[in-house]
């Protein structure tokens, strides 16, 4: 079990540009989730996916955000047209599915500066 | 919507003093209840959880029970050490079938500073 990573840890960019992150869940994992959270607050949810099939998308998911996870593995959360407001650390999560409660795993997160 | 408050912080306190932070959630039916803390420099890690009314989950000398009468899972130690210093943060799971079945919804997180 080598946990959840992310890539990369730390990406800035200017406003205007596209971004793309990666997650790689642990292995058996076969939901993936992915987190936003702001200085000061807790984790927002953004989207999850189920293998490969993406389950639900937040309200807060503008259609400037898309993400895929292409055969149930990795996962990539592509931001185009990046505003200051996006600024953020991005969590990726993974969880195996087995009833109630399910645990899920945290990566150690990607953090976007908009300049 | 559903929903988690937590205390605010930053909570200070010398070590081996008693420590709670609340949690109060709002959520149809009977949701999951997790504490996870982030410890500087790292990522979240589940503390404890419980799935169903008036269970306690433990870990690490830390305690939260479900009250479903005052829709609460109040985190507590009894002895702190220097090394639990991190943020803590309360959150819910809708049950199965509810709209927030699966992801989880936070509290804005409770700073714990805790001092030789």
């Amino acid at each position: 079990d080598t946990g959840v990573s992310q890539n990369p840890r730390h990406k800035i960019t200017k406003r205007g540009q596209n971004v793309t992150f990666r997650c790689d869940p642990i292995s058996e994992h076969n939901r993936l989730y992915w987190y936003r959270q702001t200085l000061g607050q807790g984790p927002e949810f953004l989207t999850y996916f189920q293998n490969e099939a993406q389950l639900e998308k937040s309200r807060l998911l503008s259609d400037r955000f898309s993400a895929e996870r292409p055969k149930g593995s990795f996962s990539t959360l592509e931001i185009q047209r990046t505003e200051q407001g996006d600024s953020a650390m991005y969590l990726c999560a993974s969880s195996l599915a087995a009833g109630v409660a399910d645990t899920q795993y945290f990566g150690p997160g990607t953090r976007l500066t908009v300049l | 919507g559903d929903s988690v408050t937590q205390m605010e912080g930053p909570v200070t306190l010398s070590e081996e003093a008693f420590l709670t932070i609340n949690c109060t959630y709002t959520a149809t039916g009977y949701p999951s209840l997790f504490w996870y803390v982030q410890y500087p420099g790292e990522g979240l890690q589940l503390l404890l959880k419980a799935t169903k009314a008036d269970d306690k989950g433990s870990n690490k000398g830390f305690e939260a029970t479900y009250r479903k009468e005052t829709t609460s899972f109040h985190l507590e130690k009894g002895s702190v050490q220097v090394s639990d210093s991190a943020v803590y943060f309360c959150a819910l799971s809708g049950e199965r079938g509810s709209s927030n079945t699966g992801k989880l919804i936070f509290g804005q997180g409770t700073t714990l500073q805790v001092k030789p």
